[in-house]
């Protein structure tokens, strides 16, 4: 089935840093991958979706100069975390979708769970 | 997209049937019925979709009710690593690829 990696699995980040999340799709192109943030016993929240080759959109509510979203390929995106605080700490998580093919279906990446002291 | 309400939680004894009620009354007629569930501190998993006709695969079935206006995920013989939250999502139309998760059923399957 299609799979999709996250790196860092987690990390632990100082105030005022930057973090770089990656997102790939292993054995399947995707041409639209999506980025989800999930707080402690909450649901996942859209962030954003992302089409290679094109800038993302960004849902209401979240800042699209703190959340930097890059999809340079048909098997990669990046969610680069600047200036991270501590309110920043969450789970993030993102999928990708099959391209042409039942684009609802999503697969899911193991998440990356970041820590800002 | 649809909303959907589903119960908090549900508890299921290990061997049974898990039967997961979701009620979409809003549902729109291009728009399908899935299902994904979420294992503590892992990525959502998909388990089945559906439009109008019941769908069977290797992990349950889903049955939508004539109407469309709600479904049921049936676990057919469940275990310990079935406790998950399960999310009943509706989308399709103009969403774009989007799912809109909800706060979902917390199942725990017990011995």
């Amino acid at each position: 089935g299609a799979v999709v990696s996250q790196h860092p699995s987690w990390v632990i980040c100082k105030s005022g840093t930057s973090v770089k999340i990656e997102c790939r799709s292993l054995d399947f192109q995707a041409t639209t991958m999506f980025w989800y943030r999930q707080f402690p016993k909450q649901s996942l929240m859209l962030m954003a979706t992302s089409n290679e080759g094109s800038k993302a959109t960004y849902e209401q509510g979240v800042e699209k100069d703190k959340f930097l979203i890059n999809h340079a390929s048909l098997t990669l995106s990046t969610l680069t975390v600047t200036s991270a605080h501590p309110e920043d700490s969450s789970f993030y998580i993102c999928s990708a979708g099959l391209a042409g093919i039942r684009y609802n279906e999503q697969f899911f990446g193991p998440g990356t769970r970041l820590t800002v002291l | 997209d649809a909303k959907t309400t589903q119960p908090p939680s549900m508890d299921c004894a290990e061997g049974r049937a898990a039967n997961l009620p979701c009620n979409h009354s809003t549902i729109s007629g291009n728009e399908y019925v899935y299902w994904y569930r979420q294992i503590h501190s892992q990525g959502p998993q998909y388990i089945i979709h559906g439009l109008k006709n019941n769908e069977t695969n290797e992990m349950a079935s889903l049955i939508i009710t004539e109407d469309r206006k709600s479904s049921t995920l049936i676990l057919p013989h469940a275990t310990l690593r079935d406790t998950a939250v399960y999310y009943c999502i509706v989308s399709g139309g103009t969403s774009y690829g989007k799912l809109t998760f909800g706060q979902g059923t917390i199942l725990t399957v017990h011995p």
